[in-house]
């Protein structure tokens, strides 16, 4: 079966110091990866979303930053943090070539808190 | 691009039926999905349409009325557990990725 897994679950950072957030997917090939954010009490935005390796669409500019080193990682980043980048990160999932249908599966989740 | 409109807030009782509407907007439509979400948890699937008409799963349905752009989620027999935020969603114009509404935070009670 196949399962997905983000880390860390939870970090408090402080404002302009760097961020990494981690993905991996096990038990699937060349899947669509995806990562989410959700501010406190709001929907979720797509921040980017990959279909292949070092294929990375952005869907809203902002001073974060996505890459794909390997089919199965996905790595959210960010050299400077703002205190506008605290929310919940989800990363995401879908079969690729899944169809109109396609279903995503998410992670975890990734709390963070910047201050 | 897309976009949807949802009701932010629904509250119901325990044993009763309630209905969350979705109106969207998009170039290139791909079907309509619906994801709940637990407080503090990970968004999961629901359902997905289509093609015009209702689907059923269990004590969940949903609607889908290309026409005009417009979908719900139904929910019967709610159960205290039904309590979370529901989520409808539409694809990218390229068919890469899942656009999600603001949510409907649905609180069920006794």
């Amino acid at each position: 079966s196949q399962t997905i897994h983000q880390w860390p679950a939870t970090l408090v950072q402080p404002v302009g110091s760097p961020l990494s957030l981690e993905c991996t997917v096990e038990g699937t090939s060349n899947p669509n990866l995806y990562w989410y954010r959700q501010a406190a009490g709001r929907g979720l935005q797509l921040l980017f979303y990959s279909v292949g390796i070092g294929q990375i669409s952005s869907e809203v500019p902002q001073n974060l930053s996505a890459s794909r080193p390997q089919d199965r990682q996905f790595i959210l980043s960010s050299k400077k943090l703002l205190l506008s980048d605290s929310g919940f990160y989800l990363c995401a999932w879908s079969v690729r070539g899944g169809g109109s249908g396609n279903t995503i599966y998410f992670g975890e989740g990734s709390w963070l808190t910047v201050v | 691009g897309q976009s949807l409109e949802q009701p932010s807030e629904v509250t119901a009782v325990e044993g009763a039926i309630v209905q969350i509407n979705c109106t969207y907007q998009t170039s290139g439509f791909y079907g309509l999905s619906w994801y709940q979400q637990h407080d503090g948890g990970a968004p999961t699937f629901l359902s997905y349409n289509a093609l015009d008409g209702l689907e059923e799963t269990g004590r969940f349905s949903s609607f889908l009325s290309r026409s005009d752009s417009y979908g719900y989620l139904l929910l019967q027999e709610l159960q205290m557990k039904d309590s979370a935020s529901y989520f409808c969603a539409v694809y990218n114009q390229a068919g890469t990725a899942l656009i999600f509404g603001k949510g409907t935070t649905l609180s069920v009670s006794s």
